[in-house]
This record gives C-alpha cells, sequence and structure tokens, in this order.
C-alpha cells in the first residue's frame, strides 16, 4: 500500500528555524518531492531528492533517507508569508505517479 | 514561460448537471496530470496522459467521469452528472516527463456542486 504521513498542523515564529518531517512507506520509490500551497493557489514545486543527503536551496532545504521512509524540509529565517501548507509527494516507479500526503498547514507569527 | 492555464477558476452548477474543464500545459510538456484536492488534503491523481494517450486512468470514477487530450496538447475533464461529492479543486498539472522532473500546476477550477 502507500502511506505518506505528515503533522497536519505547525507555527513559528518570524525569524525563526522550522522542521517539517515526512514518513512514507510506498511500493517501490522513484524521488521525493516538497511543493508549496498557498491558501486557494496552486502546489508550487520547491524540492527533489532521490539520492540521501541534503539538498539546500536558498532558505529551504530537504533531507532523505531512503532507508529509513524519511524526508524533512527545513525552513529558515522563516518570513509571513511562508505561511502556507507544504506537501510531501513520493514518485512511484512503476507508474511514474506522484503520491502526496495531506500536507502540512504552516502558520507563521510575528 | 506561461504556466499552466485552467478554466473555469470558479464554478457553481446543480447536482445532475454536466461540467467541463480545460486545461492548457506549458508548451513542450508531454505528460499531462488531473488531480482532484479536497478541502485540507493532498491531490489525489484521476488520470495522467503520455502525449494524447491516457497512461492511467485507474482512480477516474468512469461512470460519470470523461477526459480527453485529443491533439496532445490541451485537456478537458467532464463530469456528467455531477454529485455532492464532487465538490472540490480540480488541479491540472504537467511536466517534461520522466522520473525526476517536478509537476508544473496550474491554479484549478473549484467546483461547486448544490
Amino acid at each position: 500500500g502507500q502511506n505518506i504521513d505528515q503533522p497536519t498542523e505547525m507555527t513559528a515564529t518570524e525569524g525563526a528555524i522550522v522542521q517539517i518531517n515526512c514518513t512514507y512507506q510506498t511500493s517501490g520509490f522513484n524521488g521525493l518531492f516538497w511543493y508549496q500551497q498557498h491558501a486557494g493557489e496552486a502546489p508550487t514545486f520547491l524540492s527533489y531528492n532521490v539520492l540521501d543527503g541534503l539538498e539546500e536551496k536558498g532558505r529551504f532545504s530537504s533531507f532523505l533517507s531512503r532507508s529509513k521512509g524519511y524526508s524533512y524540509l527545513l525552513l529558515k529565517e522563516l518570513q509571513m508569508k511562508d505561511s502556507a501548507s507544504y506537501l510531501c509527494a513520493v514518485k512511484s516507479p512503476h507508474t511514474d505517479k506522484l503520491i502526496f500526503g495531506t500536507g502540512t498547514r504552516l502558520q507563521v507569527f510575528p | 514561460e506561461a504556466g499552466v492555464v485552467q478554466s473555469p477558476r470558479y464554478k457553481i452548477i446543480e447536482k445532475k448537471q454536466p461540467v467541463a474543464f480545460w486545461c492548457n500545459p506549458i508548451s513542450g510538456h508531454n505528460t499531462l496530470y488531473w488531480y482532484l484536492q479536497n478541502l485540507g488534503q493532498g491531490p489525489e491523481l484521476l488520470i495522467r496522459y503520455e502525449n494524447e494517450e491516457a497512461v492511467d486512468d485507474s482512480q477516474l470514477p468512469k461512470d460519470r467521469f470523461s477526459a480527453e487530450r485529443l491533439k496532445g496538447v490541451d485537456s478537458t475533464l467532464k463530469i456528467q452528472p455531477a454529485e455532492l461529492g464532487d465538490s472540490a479543486v480540480y488541479l491540472c498539472a504537467s511536466s517534461l516527463g520522466g522520473p525526476h522532473s517536478p509537476l508544473h500546476f496550474g491554479n484549478g477550477t473549484r467546483l461547486t456542486v448544490t
């Protein structure tokens, strides 16, 4: 079966660092994507990991451990505009399908 | 480059009525997806196209939903007849294809069935 788990909600303070975790159990793995989605808008691509380790892109970093079925998205120097839902998604190698978790709603407070 | 374009942005219909959504993918993107997103949930795949061929429609409720991508570019998703439970956001996405290519999403069509 396919199972992707993320916390439902998180809160953080402007300027702080927040880590959003994602665990997955899927039949096959061909990469993990993180997307950001503001309310009422389209999901936008943030990062992609296929090998173990950390990928850094500005204030955002994403980590993957394939043996543990675990990833996290790290957001540094939080800004109010970072308030959004963050979606973890796993690519299936057999169908090329992208399977999404339910998303983590992050609220950043001043 | 222009992004994925969807229309209409919002649609309100009565149950049992038909409805259609349109999507124009990013130029050069051969792979096109239709996803459904309920409030507070992640997107769920309905159908995936490689050019004009539907390569994964296993989660499309075929009794009432249909889709087409006749020339391998634009796509239309139709519901006939609509039910109350179909109220959701319908997202279209496109990609270059292959395992490493990210999906690029349109802004979606928010459907309300009354």
